[in-house]
């Protein structure tokens, strides 16, 4: 079991590039996640994918971030363009009635 | 709104001693709660999980759970330095999306 795995660790980017994360889900986890997380809101919820669909979106803050899920194993966080406030730690989690396991995150810096 | 809410602290206890993280929630369907734990640059850690109302053990963690009064905790006995962390408490409700809500964490410092 090799667990969630984000990629990359660390981006440091300029504002107004294109940033995109990565998420590889454990085999069999059905439900995938995406949360931002900052000192000051703590973790958000960006959104919520079940069986490779997007089911709720709500928190995804702007047209700039969109997401994908193109197979069971797989997913993407795409924002477009990057600004400075977007600086955060992103987290993709999957999820079992028994909680959420999550990835290592990735630390995003807009400069 | 579905709220989580926790006290930030830090929550600073002696090594040895009980130490008692406190959340509550604002959803009164909500079924299932969680307490994680996130080392500082680290990634939450799922350590408890509990659906009914009383106690469930596991080691020196124990989760309480009171769903009258929308209250659950966790007590962590023979506090241990290396439990220094911040404790995420989480919610899910009723529907099969398992969405967790998470509170803002409560920061743990065992001090020897």
């Amino acid at each position: 079991d090799a667990g969630v795995i984000q990629s990359p660790r660390h981006e440091v980017t300029e504002m107004g590039q294109e940033v995109t994360l990565r998420c590889k889900l454990i085999s069999g986890h059905n439900s995938l996640f995406w949360y931002r997380q900052t000192m000051m809101r703590g973790l958000e919820l960006l959104i919520y994918f079940n069986n490779n669909v997007p089911i709720d979106d709500s928190g995804m803050p702007e047209d700039r971030f969109s997401a994908k899920m193109p197979n069971a194993s797989f997913s993407t966080l795409k924002i477009q363009p990057s600004e400075p406030r977007d600086s955060a730690v992103y987290f993709c989690a999957s999820s079992l009635p028994a909680g959420a396991f999550f990835g290592q995150g990735t630390r995003l810096t807009v400069v | 709104q579905k709220e989580v809410e926790q006290n930030s602290g830090p929550l600073s206890v002696p090594e040895g001693a009980i130490a008692s993280l406190n959340c509550t929630y604002s959803d009164r369907g909500s079924q299932s709660f969680f307490w994680y734990r996130q080392y500082s640059g680290k990634s939450p850690e799922l350590i408890m999980f509990i659906y009914s109302n009383g106690d469930k053990e596991d080691g020196r963690f124990t989760a309480q759970l009171n769903k009258a009064s929308q209250y659950v905790s966790l007590l962590i006995r023979d506090s241990q330095p290396s439990d220094s962390a911040t404790y995420l408490c989480a919610v899910t409700t009723s529907g099969g999306s398992y969405i967790p809500t998470f509170g803002r964490g409560t920061s743990l410092i065992v001090h020897p």
